[in-house]
């Protein structure tokens, strides 16, 4: 039902890599940069990558984003507990005056 | 360091009114470069965007076309803050409900209301 496509689930063990996809179509990603949130439970989402590969302040470089074409995706690398969180992407769709549009969401397990 | 702040019941009966407010603090409703944005989030229909007011030498808003017909989001520059309201509202509305700003490609997201649709 979300307009970008995420896989509901992803998990690794703590030190690996772990990716996960965004897809979407050439009126919002495929035109536009990339944003992805980290959602712990309970709380609002945090901006964790903007503008597809920029981090703010504060973020480690273990988070890193990438684009091409119609799809994005997040990689961590060197997996930490803490990172057991949901995931979401996000981009502006170029409709009618233009409005945000997000992925469904991927919940990170850490074993 | 931009703050927003939301208010409002949490509890709204079935056809009556959700009316939200998200105060602004360390910048202003006003800004030629931010968009105020209120967004939705439902485990049956994710994150889902619902709508923006923005000041570019006049005030704009634009809303989701889900729910065009019921929605009214407004600025109050007097208070420096913008305010969600949601009509005929059903228990499909139940949502926890985010107001967020838009400084040019990103969203900085509010605290978060969950607002329950209940008799």
């Amino acid at each position: 039902q979300s307009v970008l496509t995420q896989p509901p689930s992803a998990s690794g063990t703590p030190g690996q890599r772990v990716t996960i996809s965004c897809s979407g179509s050439s009126s919002n990603i495929g035109r536009n940069t990339v944003n992805w949130y980290q959602q712990l439970p309970g709380t609002a989402p945090k901006l964790l990558i903007y503008g597809t590969n920029q981090r703010p302040s504060g973020v480690p470089d273990r988070f890193s984003g990438s684009k091409s074409g119609t799809s994005a995706s997040l990689a961590i690398s060197g997996l930490q507990s803490e990172d057991e969180a949901d995931y979401y992407c996000a981009t502006w769709d170029d409709g009618l005056y233009g409005h945000w549009v997000f992925g469904g969401g991927t919940r990170l397990t850490v074993l | 360091q931009v703050h927003l702040q939301q208010s409002g019941p949490g509890l709204v009966k079935p056809s009556q009114t959700l009316s939200l407010t998200c105060a602004i603090s360390g910048d202003s409703v006003s800004s030629n470069s931010a968009s105020w944005n209120w967004i939705r989030q439902s485990p049956s229909r994710g994150l889902e965007w619902l709508g923006r007011t923005y000041y570019r030498s006049k005030w704009s808003t634009h809303y989701a076309v889900s729910v065009k017909s019921r929605i009214n989001i407004k600025p109050d520059t007097s208070k420096n803050q913008f305010s969600l309201q949601l009509n005929s509202v059903t228990p499909e509305d139940t949502a926890v409900y985010y107001c967020a700003r838009d400084g040019g490609g990103s969203l900085f997201w509010g605290q978060g209301t969950l607002v329950t649709v209940s008799s």
